[in-house]
Parts: C-alpha cells; structure tokens; sequence
C-alpha cells in the first residue's frame, strides 16, 4: 500500500511565502499530484510531478525528490483566497489514474 | 458537460434507509473513479471503471457498497441500509485513460449526512 503524510494545518501570513511538505512511501510510483480544495467544494488540480526537480505555474511551485519520496508545494505572494486545504496524492504504477490521497493540509491565511 | 456533475448535492437519510448517487462524468471520459472524503479528511479510493468495466472495488467498506456503470458513462454509487458512519462526501472524478498529468477532474461531491 502508499503511505502519504502532509502536515495537518498551516497559518501564514498574507503576501509571504509557504511551504507544505508532503513525503510518501509506495512502490511503482508513477506521479504526484497537488489538488487545491476550498470547503465545500471539489478538489482542483494544481501541479502535477513525475521527475525529480521542480514545476513551476505562477505563484505556485512543486517539487519533487522521488529517491527520497518526498515533494513540497510553495506557495508565494499569499493572498486571502488561498486559504484552503491542500491535497498531496500518489499514483502508483497499474492503477489506472487512481490516485491515493494524504490527510491533506489546512492553509489558513491571516491579514 | 463542462465537468463531472454529482446528484444530488446534499442528501439526508434515515439509518437503514438505501440512497443512490449519480455522476455524470466528463465527455469521452474513460477512466470514472469515486471517493469518500470524511470532515477534515483527505478522499479515499473507493472503487474505479474503465468504460463498464469495474476494474478495482478493493475501497469499497462493506458489501453494502455497490457501484455500476452499466453503457460506460453515468455511474451509480448505491449504498444500501445506511449507517451513521457513512456520512461523508462522495466524490466522483473523471479522466481519459492513460498517463496524462493534470487530467483527473473532481465533480463537487454528494454530501451524505445518515441521521
């Protein structure tokens, strides 16, 4: 089986930059994706790893170090709507897209 | 449709009582998957189809549990005599098929509450 951890909850403040780790344990890993979901609402792709180094999209960035199972999400130049929770996930290698979640992380930011 | 559609949105149900949950997933989509997410939860696997086919069920919690996806579109999630621990949201997703990343799209989610 995987073995996802990420943080449970994270505080920042408005305009500075976060990190939200995520370290997984599977075997035949083929991926690692990072979902954006807002209470209440589906989780929304963010950034998606399958070799080492990182990705970057805007103000959001993703890294992946797939020898040591571990990957980080950075979010930069934080604003109020980013307050959400962050989901880590694996996809593993004859699953399909099937993807297997960590707990995720509750980003809350402050003025 | 633009996105993976859920119904309904919101429902509540007597313990004991069955309910059936609809998704309705994306155009040409092949691969259909359903999650549970508990409160304050990451979503569990539960089960996934390709086309009709019902290719893992292995997250399904009981044999309460039953899924189908009879012409390779819309899917049913029925639960059958629910318990208190079956509240949560059930979330479908959708994609093609295949190794693409960034193609796995999340319908809102049918939120479930057993009373």
């Amino acid at each position: 089986g995987q073995n996802i951890d990420q943080p449970t909850e994270m505080t920042a403040t408005e305009g500075a930059i976060v990190q939200i780790n995520c370290t997984y344990q599977t075997s035949g890993f083929n991926g690692l994706f990072w979902y954006q979901q807002h209470a209440g609402e589906a989780p929304t792709f963010l950034s998606y790893n399958v070799l080492d180094g990182l990705e970057e999209k805007g103000r959001f960035s993703s890294f992946l170090s797939r020898s040591k199972g571990y990957s980080y999400l950075l979010l930069k130049e934080l604003q109020m709507k980013d307050s959400a929770s962050y989901l880590c996930a694996v996809r593993v290698d004859n699953a399909g897209n099937m993807l297997t979640f960590g707990g995720g992380t509750r980003l809350m930011v402050k003025p | 449709g633009a996105g993976v559609s859920q119904s309904p949105r919101y429902k509540v149900a007597k313990r004991g009582q069955d309910v059936a949950l609809r998704c309705d997933p994306i155009s040409g989509h092949v691969s259909l998957f359903w999650y549970q997410q508990a409160l304050g939860q990451g979503p569990e696997f539960l089960t996934y189809f390709q086309n009709e086919a019902q290719l893992d069920k292995s997250g399904l919690p009981s044999d309460r549990f039953f899924a189908e996806r009879p012409e390779g579109s819309v899917s049913t999630l029925k639960i059958q005599r629910t318990q208190q621990e079956d509240s949560a949201v059930y979330l479908c997703a959708s994609s093609f098929a295949g190794g693409a990343g960034g193609g796995i799209y999340f319908g809102e989610g049918s939120w479930l509450t057993v009373v």
